[in-house]
């Protein structure tokens, strides 16, 4: 079974644009998680989306959405980027949502470099 | 707000055990979790132990559960370079919180 796949693996971006993330699910998984992780904070949850509908979502500004499509892949978007977004942005996935404690699985991440 | 704390670094020589520690706040977690993520890498699901045994093996690893203390350890045996990482600890009850992070690097 291939793993989670998350393209582009980095991207350089100035500030004040948008990006948009891809994030790939194992097949058969419904749950696409989103974190940022920093040097700083460590892993920050994003939020959760299960069968296209977001369940939960992290202290982080509107900015920050997702959404999620019928075959579970899952697009990640910024607007208006601030040098503070530079990080890597995982995703992870599992079977069913993360309050049911499935184990998630994660991608290599996109590094995201905001100058 | 819950919080999982662990130490940022730890440093051992090759053939060395290395025991990663690891304390979290919220006693109805159900799961606990050990990641391994290597450089440029996502995080990798090393091993998880279940709220209600104390203590699991598989292979190099054992993870100790001190529920009355609320701790978490990883012993990784005949450490090797290649398990140079950041390690991660994440506890689990209907949603997952994860630690800093404990960088380990193994020196030949």
């Amino acid at each position: 079974k291939a793993g989670v796949t998350q393209t582009p693996r980095y991207l350089i971006k100035t500030r004040g644009q948008q990006v948009t993330l891809s994030c790939s699910p194992i097949s058969g998984h419904r749950s696409v998680s989103w974190y940022q992780q920093t040097p700083g904070q460590g892993l920050q949850f994003l939020f959760e989306y299960f069968s296209e509908t977001q369940r939960n979502k992290g202290n982080f500004p509107g900015r920050f959405s997702g959404r999620q499509f019928s075959n579970s892949r899952s697009e990640m978007n910024v607007s208006t980027l601030e040098l503070g977004d530079s990080a890597l942005y995982l995703c992870a996935s599992s079977p069913k949502p993360r309050e049911t404690n499935e184990k998630l699985f994660f991608g290599s991440g996109t590094q995201l470099s905001v100058l | 707000g819950e919080d999982v704390e662990q130490s940022l670094f730890l440093s051992v020589r090759e053939g060395d055990s290395s025991v990663i520690n690891c304390t979290y706040t919220d006693s109805s977690s159900t799961y606990l979790y050990w990641y391994k993520q290597e450089p440029g890498a996502g995080l990798q699901l090393l091993t998880y132990i279940f709220s209600n045994m104390d203590m699991k093996q598989d292979q190099r690893l054992t993870v100790l559960l001190n529920k009355k203390d609320k701790h978490l350890s990883l012993r990784i045996a005949d450490t090797q370079t290649g398990d140079s990482a950041i390690y991660f600890c994440a506890e689990s009850n209907n949603d997952m919180r994860f630690g800093a992070g404990t960088r380990l690097t193994v020196k030949p």
